[in-house]
């Protein structure tokens, strides 16, 4: 079966960075997606990662590796504005367009 | 305003009364998809379209149905609701979820929470 695994919570102080893990265990890889998730509010994208290799975009980047089934979302200069569910996605090769998400790390940002 | 519309946007109904959830998008995208999301399960795929007329099951498919008979609309049918389908539910679209970049970016619909009683 499939499964993404990413911690549930994790806490940081504003301007500090933060790494949020995603470790993957797929039957068949096509690309990770990372969505940022506000309370009550829909999805919207972050990065799509199908190669080995950090992607950077402004103060967030992400990371994967295929050979170790590992992928990582940096979050740097954090805003309180960042306080959100993160979520990490894998198109699979099983069914092209098909979608597995993991369960969505809650990021909270402190004064 | 390019956007992926879902309507109703709150519903509460009761346990056998077939409902529809309609969604449009008006960016032209071909990839189209429905999710469900439950607290502590994250999202979960319910059906997906590559295009007009091809659909295919996620993980969660059972008691759902869809259509794609244009490429704007992506209807989420449920012939008999049950309460364990009271759930929010998002309605996605893509341009081309296959293609690395801009294009396999997906935007998502407010959202629908449904309530079966």
């Amino acid at each position: 079966g499939q499964n993404i695994d990413q911690p549930t919570e994790m806490t940081a102080t504003e301007g500090a960075i933060v790494q949020i893990n995603c470790t993957y265990q797929t039957s068949g890889f096509n690309g990770l997606f990372w969505y940022q998730q506000h309370a009550g509010e829909a999805p919207t994208f972050l990065s799509y990662n199908v190669l080995d290799g950090l992607e950077e975009k402004g103060r967030f980047s992400s990371f994967l590796s295929r050979s170790k089934g590992y992928s990582y979302l940096l979050l740097k200069e954090l805003q309180m504005k960042d306080s959100a569910s993160y979520l990490c996605a894998v198109m699979t090769t099983d069914s092209w367009g098909k979608l597995q998400f993991g369960a969505g790390t809650q990021v909270v940002v402190t004064p | 305003e390019a956007q992926v519309t879902q309507n109703p946007r709150y519903l509460i109904t009761v346990t056998g009364k077939k409902l529809t959830v309609t969604c449009s998008q008006n960016m032209n995208h071909e990839y189209m998809s429905w999710y469900r999301q439950d607290p502590g399960l994250g999202l979960r795929q319910i059906y997906y379209s590559m295009n007009v007329e091809v659909t295919d099951k996620g993980d969660v498919p059972e008691g759902y149905k869809v259509s794609r008979k244009e490429k704007r609309n992506f209807p989420l049918i449920l012939e008999s609701p049950s309460p364990n389908q009271t759930s929010l539910y998002f309605c996605a679209s893509s341009l081309d979820l296959l293609t690395s970049g801009s294009t396999n970016e997906q935007y998502f619909g407010p959202g629908t929470r449904l309530t079966v009683t």
